[in-house]
């Protein structure tokens, strides 16, 4: 079955980076699409970017542009998220979503979520 | 790109029907037959429940249904069951070739 496990809960201070990872099973990794959601405590959810890992072209959200950086690596099937300057509007649950395209354009597998604390 | 417009909340007795909205604008919700639909218990991840505005997964009981009118797209669930309290977002994709999420709606079955 399709699974996405993710890296374990990190705690950062402000100004640093946190880099989150994101690893398939279950599928031919560069067959599905990978998306970033992120949910801060109490909050919806909120669309970060997509990687492709064939090739590792990449879409960000206009408010992350310049901070976040996907990448992806296929000799472990594991994509990564790295997010930088962090400030404490970022604690928030990091989700990695997979697009199989089975369902156009929908995050149909998603990873358990990394709860990143930003905190001095 | 801002949030789509979903209500905070909605609340049914068990076997009532329901309706979430979810308001966007021509440069996504009417722009393309891409939203989507999630339900969220707490604590766990999204589930998939509508996809290409009116598609179920394999699996999601037919008591979900979705459709589309202009700019607003509506998550209907009838029957409404205990275990369907939870938090429903709507998604869709945009003429940026990005994603944008609705604000999310509460639903709690009385």
């Amino acid at each position: 079955q399709v699974q996405l496990v993710q890296s374990g809960a990190e705690v950062k201070k402000p100004g640093a980076s946190v880099k989150v990872s994101c690893t398939a099973s279950g599928y031919t990794f560069t067959t599905y699409y990978i998306h970033w959601v992120r949910q801060a405590p109490g909050q919806g959810l909120e669309w970060m970017g997509i990687i492709n890992p064939s090739g590792g072209s990449t879409n960000y959200a206009q408010r992350f542009q310049g901070r976040v950086t996907m990448t992806s690596d296929t000799s472990t099937s594991t994509v990564y998220m790295e997010l930088s300057s962090l400030r404490s509007e970022d604690t928030a649950v990091y989700s990695c979503a997979g697009e199989s395209g089975v369902a156009t354009k929908a995050f149909d597998y998603w990873g358990q979520g990394t709860l990143v604390t930003v905190s001095s | 790109q801002s949030a789509l417009t979903q209500p905070a909340s909605v609340s049914g007795s068990p076997g009532q029907s329901i309706t979430i909205s979810c308001t966007g604008t021509s440069s996504d919700v009417g722009g393309y037959n891409y939203v989507s639909w999630y339900q969220q218990h707490p604590g766990k991840a999204p589930k998939l429940m509508i996809y290409d505005v009116s598609k179920r997964p394999s699996g999601v009981s037919n008591r979900f249904s979705g459709s589309k009118s202009g700019n607003t797209a509506s998550l209907t669930i009838s029957g409404l069951q205990a275990e369907d309290e939870a938090d429903y977002y709507c998604s869709s994709y945009t003429s940026s070739s990005t994603w944008v999420f609705g604000g999310g709606t509460k639903l709690t079955v009385l």
